[in-house]
This record gives structure tokens, C-alpha cells and sequence, in this order.
């Protein structure tokens, strides 16, 4: 069975970091792209960053840039989401998600995992 | 960065009647790179449409995508139950950004 399971999230302070953590299985994960997407709490889906599948294009929505960094470990077939300088506005639900390709533009996100919570708040 | 926007937000229709959704993008966006994910209440979004109008794996057919440039639609020709949910598209053109629309809300009358 295809599958992401997103750990990590938790209450953490403005200012603060967190690292957020994805286990894939079910599929051959470095033949992929992968994505973080994040959604605050009533609203709608907000693209955090994505990865191509040998770390070789990264990229970041300007709101995370310089403050996040997306990783992958490809032998532990794992994604990962370095959270620095937290702010109460990146409280949401974060979800690791799956490319339908190699590289994560060009493809739709095909396979989610649950999610895992952020919130921000002193 | 494109901008998608979706209309209505809310749509309130019956089982069994048809759903329009609208997506409108800000600048031209190949249709080779246009997605719509179904989101229901405490779950995690679902792939339904990829290139504009191919259905991912295991959607049902009532469930179709068109458009090109700047409109594109989807359409539910005979809402199930299990159909009233949010839905959002999306590009995936370029980066960054990717981005989603604001989401339709589809609803029982």
C-alpha cells in the first residue's frame, strides 16, 4: 500500500523550530518529487515547498522562504521540513504529499499523507 | 505568480443533479499542468483530475475536467453522496510558486 505518514508537529513558541518528518512506503520513493503543503485551520491549501527526487531542484513559498528547509533521505525513504523562526501565522495542518514524477513541478500530487499540526503560539 | 480563482464558493445542489466548478487562472496556464483535488471534512485532499482532464487512478467517470488558457471546469455529471466536499485546483507550471485556487464548497440543498 502506497502511503505517507507525516510526524513531528506539535505546540511550539514564536521564534522557535521545529522538524517535521515524512516516512514513505509502498512505492520506489527516490524515483519521485515530493511537496510540503500546509492548511491553517478553516482556510484553504497553501504549497510550503517541494523537492525534486535527487534534492537537485528545491524550491519554497515566499512566506517560508529563508526560514524553512526542505530535506530527503532517500536511503531511509524519508522528507523532511526544518522549520526556523516559527510564527503564529505557519499554525496549520502540514501535509506531505507525493509527485506523480521525478521533479515536483510539472506533476499533480498524487498520494497525501494525513497531516501532522503545527501550532504557534506562546 | 498565477493566480487561480474559483467560483463559486459554494455551490448547493441534490444528489443526482450536476456540478460546474469554475477555475480561472490569472495568465495563460498549459493545460498539460492543471490538477482538482477533492478535499472531504478531516481528510486529506484526493488527486481527481491531472493535465486538465485526465482522472487519476480509481476516480469514477462522472468526474471530468476541461478547459484551456485561463478557464477551466469541472464538472460532476450526477452528484453521489459522497460527493459534497471542497474542491480545489491547482497549477503546477512553474515554480515557485505552485498554486491552489480558494476551493468550491459543494453542498446538499
Amino acid at each position: 500500500e502506497v502511503q505517507l505518514v507525516e510526524s513531528g508537529g506539535g505546540l511550539v513558541q514564536p521564534g522557535r523550530s521545529l522538524r517535521l518528518s515524512c516516512a514513505a512506503s509502498g512505492f520506489t520513493f527516490d524515483d519521485y518529487g515530493m511537496h510540503w503543503v500546509r492548511q491553517a485551520p478553516g482556510k484553504g491549501l497553501e504549497w510550503v515547498s517541494g523537492i525534486s527526487w535527487n534534492s537537485g531542484n528545491i524550491d519554497y513559498a515566499d512566506s517560508v522562504k529563508g526560514r524553512f528547509t526542505i530535506s530527503r533521505d532517500n536511503a531511509k525513504n524519508s522528507l523532511y521540513l526544518q522549520m526556523n523562526s516559527l510564527r503564529t501565522e505557519d499554525t496549520a495542518l502540514y501535509y506531505c504529499a507525493k509527485a506523480a514524477g521525478p521533479i515536483y513541478y510539472h506533476y499533480g500530487m498524487d498520494v497525501w499523507g494525513q497531516g501532522t499540526t503545527v501550532t504557534v503560539s506562546s | 505568480e498565477i493566480v487561480l480563482t474559483q467560483s463559486p464558493g459554494t455551490l448547493s445542489l441534490s444528489p443526482g443533479e450536476r456540478a460546474t466548478l469554475s477555475c480561472r487562472a490569472s495568465q495563460s496556464v498549459s493545460s498539460s499542468y492543471l490538477a482538482w483535488y477533492q478535499q472531504k471534512p478531516g481528510q486529506a485532499p484526493r488527486l481527481l483530475i491531472y493535465g486538465a482532464s485526465s482522472r487519476a487512478t480509481g476516480i469514477p467517470d462522472r468526474f471530468s475536467g476541461s478547459g484551456s488558457g485561463t478557464d477551466f471546469t469541472l464538472t460532476i455529471t450526477r452528484l453521489e453522496p459522497e460527493d459534497f466536499a471542497v474542491y480545489y485546483c491547482q497549477q503546477y507550471v512553474n515554480s515557485p510558486p505552485l498554486t491552489f485556487g480558494g476551493g468550491t464548497k459543494v453542498e446538499i440543498k
